[in-house]
């Protein structure tokens, strides 16, 4: 079966600009989580949806949000870019985060300019 | 604070060594992941562990678990070159505050497996 996609792959915006990231989860699978990987920071934990309800949010600032649909399909947005974005964005989904793995998708490479 | 502390961070083996990769985590939480990372890839699932004692083997790498002194371990047995990559370990903090879907990763072990 096919696994998480993410879309766009690649994104080159500049300061100020805002940008909005696509995640289809694995068939089935009603859990979509995000993590923004950075050298510096590693991979921190942005926000998990189930069901189209928030159920968690990391430490990120309110730049960073997300929603996700009746069809589990999830969508971040990121408003008012700075530099510092700049990251490898994954998203991983599951069927019960509890008891099972989180498969991650191929993530969106951003660079802000 | 919550933390996941990996050691090493840098690993450089010879092939046909063993060696051992440290996973300390700072809350209680009984389930624990490892994932590898290629150069330029995304994160690939590796091992569950969800419970105490687990221990799970796949090929030349062996996983446990000990949530008592909040440990885990990734040995890697006879290394090749294929095995070369950066490894996490991810803690699930559902324990604490009621999260779920909410991993901490460690930094990542670096592996560099050379002939």
């Amino acid at each position: 079966k096919a696994g998480v996609t993410q879309t766009p792959r690649y994104l080159i915006k500049t300061r100020g600009q805002q940008v909005t990231l696509s995640c289809s989860p694995i068939s089935g699978h009603r859990s979509v989580s995000w993590y923004q990987q950075t050298p510096g920071q590693g991979l921190q934990f942005l926000f998990e949806y189930f069901s189209e309800t928030q159920r968690n949010k990391g430490n990120f600032p309110g730049r960073f949000s997300g929603r996700q649909f009746s069809n589990s399909r999830s969508e971040m947005n990121v408003s008012t870019l700075e530099l510092g974005d700049s990251a490898l964005y994954l998203c991983a989904s599951s069927l019960d985060p509890r008891t099972d793995t989180q498969y991650f998708g191929p993530g969106t490479r951003l660079t802000v300019l | 604070e919550l933390k996941v502390e990996q050691n090493p961070l840098f690993l450089s083996m010879q092939e046909g060594k063993n060696y051992t990769i440290y996973c300390n985590y700072s809350t209680t939480s009984d389930r624990l992941y490892w994932y590898r990372q290629d150069p330029g890839k995304s994160l690939e699932s590796l091992f569950v562990l969800l419970s105490n004692g687990a221990v799970k083997q796949e090929g030349r790498l062996m996983a446990s678990l000990d949530t008592k002194a909040r440990l885990s371990t990734l040995h890697i047995t006879a290394a090749v070159h294929d095995l070369s990559a950066t490894y996490f370990c991810a803690v699930d903090i559902e324990n604490y505050g009621g999260s779920q879907g909410n991993l901490i990763f460690g930094k990542g072990t670096k592996l560099s497996v050379k002939p």
